[in-house]
């Protein structure tokens, strides 16, 4: 069946460091691929997304190329913010699919 | 536009009551999902809506739940003789029907503390 599967956190970085959480997935077809972000007290919400191979997503200085080859989605900033501290979640939706499935999620925490 | 909006946000309960959460999607949104988040956790899928069709139902969804749509607009989800196990976050989010890009609305969810 469909999976994510996401490094584990919590990932610990200082401001202005570089971040990389990673991301692979398992799926029939060609899936479309996101990352959602879930702050302190909100509602998950869309970062970025990909529909198709080697199709790159960005958003908010974030962004993550879609690499079939090695069924790969992972996340990267070149400096993170105190405000980036929240949970990341890898998703995707199969192709025709109506569910979107996702990775258990990577808390990061960025130090002033 | 709204928002996805879920009540109560909050529910503590003794094992054995009911529970009901209730879902306000975004109003052009015709599809409608439930999903379960639990500590450390993804969301896990839990059923789904397209206007007031439920068309699937996870393995996870114990006939102890059940979920309806009347009229395609508002969601509830009920869970019957609450157990323990329960306890976890609920989590509703939209969609349009034809959505190029797939993405999920999600409300901020209805955490159930089940003693």
């Amino acid at each position: 069946g469909n999976s994510v599967t996401q490094m584990e956190g919590p990932v610990t970085l200082s401001e202005e460091a570089f971040l990389t959480i990673n991301c692979t997935y398992t799926a029939t077809g060609y899936p479309s691929l996101f990352w959602y972000v879930q702050y302190p007290g909100e509602g998950l919400q869309l970062l970025l997304k990909a529909t198709k191979a080697d199709d790159k997503g960005s958003n908010k200085g974030f962004e993550a190329t879609y690499r079939k080859e090695t069924t790969s989605f992972h996340l990267e900033k070149g400096s993170v913010q105190v405000s980036d501290s929240a949970v990341y979640f890898c998703a995707l939706v199969n192709t025709g699919g109506f569910k979107t499935i996702f990775g258990a999620g990577t808390r990061l925490f960025v130090k002033a | 536009d709204t928002g996805v909006s879920q009540n109560p946000r909050h529910k503590i309960t003794k094992r054995g009551q009911n529970v009901t959460f209730r879902c306000d999607p975004i109003s052009e949104h015709n599809r409608l999902y439930w999903y379960r988040q639990t500590l450390g956790q993804g969301p896990e899928f839990l059923t789904y809506f397209q206007n007031e069709a439920q068309l699937e139902k996870s393995r996870l969804l114990s006939d102890r739940f059940s979920a309806e749509r009347p009229k395609g607009s508002f969601s509830t989800l009920e869970i019957q003789r609450t157990e323990q196990g329960d306890s976890a976050m609920y989590l509703c989010a939209s969609r349009r029907d034809r959505s190029l890009t797939g993405e999920l609305f999600f409300g901020e969810g209805s955490r159930l503390t089940v003693l």
